[in-house]
């Protein structure tokens, strides 16, 4: 048990349409990471926001975008969706924005979207 | 850049075997090195780190892994498989300075027989 949540657990969508992932983390953990884990792939890493803002992006376009609340929950929203979008994406969080070598990053059981 | 190689999609070990799962890193700086195991239906889980202390890693769950340098490796080891070993592993590796990133490998599934 990580203390991260994710929901939904499973969503279809068809292409073109819109979709927002949530995240729900442990409280005091102002830094969330979202990564993109396409079948038989490791994750990729998609952005990480740290106290609402985003401070660090991966090689995904700007259709991919996401939010951060005071609450430690956060959002990934991303439009117009692609079948090759199909995929589980997982949210991470930590405490502090310092480097990995501190303190750890714990995953949520993520989020698998279908697109057609 | 940084980018992680896991030689074998598929690993197949008795239960009390030993356990070895491999993983080759390619870094421009000096890495911080991570393995984390998935079940199924389930998010990623830290079984250890490596962040140039130690170069010999004790994780959890009786693993362990080695950081060597010379052969740009970070390979798993378990002196003895247990059926609950049976999952994915994820080497994964980041840079030591600046925004650091996990760049992970494409997973070793590890098959463990009765």
């Amino acid at each position: 048990e990580t203390g991260v949540t994710q929901s939904p657990t499973h969503l279809i969508k068809t292409r073109g349409q819109q979709v927002t992932l949530r995240c729900s983390s442990q409280s005091g953990h102002n830094t969330v990471s979202w990564y993109q884990q396409a079948l038989g792939q490791g994750p990729q890493f998609i952005f990480q926001y740290y106290r609402e803002e985003e401070n660090g992006r991966g090689n995904f376009p700007p259709r991919f975008s996401g939010l951060q609340f005071p609450n430690y929950s956060s959002e990934l929203n991303v439009n117009a969706l692609e079948l090759d979008d199909s995929a589980l994406y997982l949210c991470a969080s930590r405490e502090g924005t310092g480097g990995l070598e501190g303190k750890t990053q714990y995953f949520g059981p993520g989020t698998r979207l279908l697109v057609l | 850049a940084q980018s992680v190689t896991q030689l074998g999609s598929h690993v197949s070990v008795s239960e009390g075997a030993l356990v070895l799962l491999r993983c080759n890193y390619s870094s421009s700086v000096p890495p911080y090195l991570f393995w984390y195991v998935q079940y199924p239906n389930q998010g990623l889980q830290l079984l250890l780190k490596y962040t140039s202390a130690a170069t010999l890693v004790k994780g959890i769950n009786g693993f362990e892994a080695e950081f060597k340098k010379s052969e740009t490796s970070f390979h798993l080891t378990k002196p003895s498989a247990h059926m609950s070993d049976a999952a994915e592993y994820f080497c994964a590796v980041s840079g030591n300075t600046g925004f650091q990133k996990l760049v992970f490998g494409t997973g070793t599934r590890l098959l463990v027989s009765p």
